[in-house]
């Protein structure tokens, strides 16, 4: 199975940082990458697929880079209603597998 | 584009509970489906996928010959029928979409609202 390993765990920001969340994969896994973000009581939702493509309706001010084992999500300038957990995930193969999850906290 | 969850519960250690998605707003039957799952307060596991026409089915390995996917193209619905449930096994489960044609996994979106599953004596 292919591991995902999300850091941090956790990340304090202020509205208007810049935050980026990393994500490792085992193995190479090209660029079959997904970032999603979840709300509390929420389900997730997909933010970004393919390592850098923006879904469709999600703010621009959300990027996603990498490609083989390193991915990088970023937030250019955080907003009121970024503060959530996000999860990578990838789908080079079965078991399709998350990371562990980095919270977004307000500072 | 919605899928609706039903059919969690509280179920003892050993019993069996079947789960639906309902959906709708696009078309069912040319899309690849999977069950997601989030126990409390942890992160999300993918559960199970299965393939347009129901030929292809993929498991996790904690959940294989327990639990078996399936889906009626007729009826635009999914099934997750659980057996031989665990304490392990309770979480929020999730019938999530690829956004894409065909029988592609991994980009899910839209997700529902989750249906719960107590396993507890």
């Amino acid at each position: 199975d292919i591991q995902m390993t999300q850091s941090p765990s956790s990340v304090s920001a202020s509205v208007g940082d810049r935050v980026t969340i990393t994500c490792r994969a085992s193995q190479s896994i090209t660029s079959r990458l997904a970032w999603y973000q979840q709300k509390p009581g929420k389900a997730p939702k997909l933010l970004i697929y393919d390592a850098s493509n923006l879904q469709s309706g999600v703010p621009s001010r959300f990027s996603g880079s990498g490609s083989g084992t390193d991915f990088t999500l970023t937030i250019s300038s955080l907003q009121p209603e970024d503060f959530a957990t996000y999860y990578c995930q990838q789908a080079k193969s079965f078991p399709l597998t998350f990371g562990g999850g980095t919270k977004v906290e307000i500072k | 584009v919605q899928v609706l969850e039903s059919g969690g519960g509280l179920v003892q250690p050993g019993e069996s509970l079947r789960l639906s998605c309902s959906a709708s707003g696009f078309t069912f039957s040319s899309h690849a489906m999977s069950w997601v799952r989030q126990a409390p307060g942890k992160g999300l596991e993918w559960v199970s996928a299965i393939s347009t026409t129901g030929a292809t089915t993929y498991y996790t390995d904690s959940v294989k010959g327990r639990f078996t996917i399936s889906r009626d193209n007729s009826k635009n619905t999914l099934y997750l029928q659980m057996n031989s449930l665990r304490a392990e096994d309770t979480a929020l489960y999730y019938c999530a979409n690829d956004i894409r044609d065909g029988n592609n996994y991994g980009w899910f979106d839209p997700w529902g609202q989750g249906t719960l599953v107590t396993v507890s004596s």
